[in-house]
C-alpha cells in the first residue's frame, strides 16, 4: 500500500508568494494531521482533521495559513503571503480510527521561503 | 506544553545502552515514542497509555511513570539502525482530542 504522499517535495519560493502543499492521506484513514518541523521549536501540529472536518486548528501560526480537506483523499495547507520564518519541512500524518495514536507521517514538504 | 527531553544527543558504540527521558510538567495521560531519520519522515515506535505501562519493540522499550510525569526509552544492545532522532509526544487529557506534543528531540548516533 500507499504510503502518505505529499507534493512537492521541495519548494523554493520568494517572500510574499503564496504556497500551496499538498497531501494525499492513507486510503480508509480518518484522521489528518498537517506539522511543522524547524531546529528551534522541533515538530508543531498546525492543524487535524477528521473525516475531513478541521477539529483543532490551535497551532495554526496566524491568518496566513489555512488548510483544507475537500475530501478523504486530499488535503491542502496553504501559505499566503510566505515570510522567510515559515521556512521548514511540513509533515502531513495520517491515521485510523481503530489505531488512532498510530500515526503515518509523509516524506515531508522542505520549504524555503527568500 | 511541550515536553522535555534529555540527553539532547548521545553518541553510542555498537552493542552499548542508552536511555533517553521524557517529562513533562503537566501530569501525562499518554506518551508516544517517534524515531526519525535524517532526511526522513517520524516513524511510530510505540504509545505507552497507563502509569506504569512498559512496552518493547525489540531491542527498544519504554516506561511510563505517572507520578513522576515521566517516560524513558531503553535502547540495547544498540545497532547502527538505531541512529535518528528519537521524539517523545505527550497527548492530551481530553477525551476526543488527538493531538500530540513533540519534544525537542534528542539525537542518538550509534558508530561501529
Amino acid at each position: 500500500d500507499a504510503g502518505v504522499i505529499q507534493s512537492p517535495r521541495h519548494e523554493v519560493t520568494e517572500m510574499g508568494q503564496e504556497v500551496t502543499l499538498r497531501c494525499k492521506p492513507i486510503s480508509g484513514h480518518d484522521y489528518l494531521f498537517w506539522y511543522r518541523q524547524t531546529m528551534m521549536r522541533g515538530l508543531e501540529l498546525l492543524i487535524y482533521f477528521n473525516n475531513n472536518v478541521p477539529i483543532d486548528d490551535s497551532g495554526m501560526p496566524e491568518d496566513r495559513f489555512s488548510a483544507k480537506m475537500p475530501n478523504a483523499s486530499f488535503s491542502t495547507l496553504k501559505i499566503q503571503p510566505s515570510e522567510p520564518r515559515d521556512s521548514a519541512v511540513y509533515f502531513c500524518a495520517s491515521s485510523r480510527l481503530v489505531d488512532r495514536w498510530t500515526q503515518y507521517f509523509g516524506p515531508g514538504t522542505r520549504l524555503l521561503v527568500l | 506544553q511541550q515536553p522535555v527531553q534529555s540527553p539532547q544527543a548521545v553518541i553510542l558504540r555498537e552493542g552499548e545502552d542508552a536511555v533517553i527521558n521524557c517529562s513533562s510538567s503537566k501530569a501525562l495521560y499518554s506518551v508516544h515514542w517517534y524515531r526519525q531519520k535524517h532526511g526522513e519522515a517520524p516513524v511510530f515506535l510505540m504509545i505507552l497509555l497507563k502509569g506504569g505501562e512498559q512496552k518493547g519493540h525489540e531491542k527498544i522499550s519504554a516506561s511510563f511513570n505517572e507520578k513522576k510525569q515521566q517516560s524513558s526509552l531503553y535502547l540495547t544492545a544498540s545497532q547502527l539502525s538505531y541512529s535518528g532522532t528519537y521524539f517523545c509526544g505527550t497527548g492530551p487529557s481530553g477525551a476526543g482530542s488527538y493531538q500530540l506534543t513533540f519534544g525537542k528531540g534528542t539525537k542518538l548516533s550509534v558508530i561501529p
